[in-house]
């Protein structure tokens, strides 16, 4: 069955260290990949997307992220956070057999001053 | 730009009460969805349209229905709303054109029944 795993529920980190959120889905096929961020009350708003090519994607916001298909992740990276940076990030993959985005359970972000 | 509304952002409703969410995208997407979403929790899909008068279950049941009349028009609707339907609704849409793109989402809409 096709599915995404953030193993990570809440992460704290200080600004302006690194971050990385860890993905890992499990998928028949080449994966379209995506991670989003979701400030409180809010919905969704896309960082970055893979679907083919070079596996390091560039987002916005200064987030990256590296598709690594013999480990079957997709972590997303950041090299100095920012304090605006706190939210809930979801990695999602797609399509399945109903052409739906699969999305993980989220890990939530605090940032330490 | 993406242009995906929903309304209202917040609402408090008494139990019993019919109520419907309003999602509108003007991006001319074919797919809509309709996730629910208990605060810091993950998304559950409660349903999905593929166009004009497609309509599908999503994988979380829930006693609410949608229609799609119209492209851009996604309403959801609950008959009697009970304290167990208190959560965020998040609408998203998707081109069904080449290949898989990103949804994009709503604000959401934030339902408290009491």
């Amino acid at each position: 069955a096709q599915s995404v795993t953030q193993p990570d529920i809440h992460i704290t980190v200080s600004e302006g260290a690194s971050l990385e959120l860890r993905c890992n889905y499990s998928y028949g096929a080449t994966p379209y990949l995506f991670w989003y961020v979701q400030s409180p009350g809010q919905g969704l708003q896309l960082l970055l997307k893979y679907f083919s090519g070079d596996t390091l994607v560039q987002g916005i916001k200064g987030f990256e992220a590296e598709f690594k298909r013999s480990q079957s992740s997709f972590n997303l990276r950041k090299p100095s956070v920012h304090w605006s940076d706190a939210a809930e990030y979801f990695c999602a993959v797609g399509p399945n057999q109903g052409g739906k985005l699969i999305f993980g359970q989220g890990t939530e972000l605090s940032v330490k001053p | 730009e993406a242009d995906i509304y929903q309304t209202p952002r917040y609402l408090v409703i008494g139990t019993g009460k019919k109520i419907t969410l309003e999602c509108s995208q003007t991006m001319g997407h074919d797919k809509m969805y309709w996730y629910q979403q208990d605060p810091g929790m993950e998304l559950h899909l409660i349903h999905y349209s593929y166009g004009v008068n497609s309509t599908e279950k999503g994988d979380l049941s829930s006693e609410s229905t949608v229609s799609r009349i119209r492209t851009e028009h996604f309403p959801l609707t609950l008959e009697s709303a009970r304290p167990s339907h208190t959560s965020q609704y998040l609408c998203a849409s998707q081109s069904l054109g080449q290949g898989l793109t990103e949804a994009f989402f709503g604000q959401g809409t934030r339902l408290t029944v009491v």
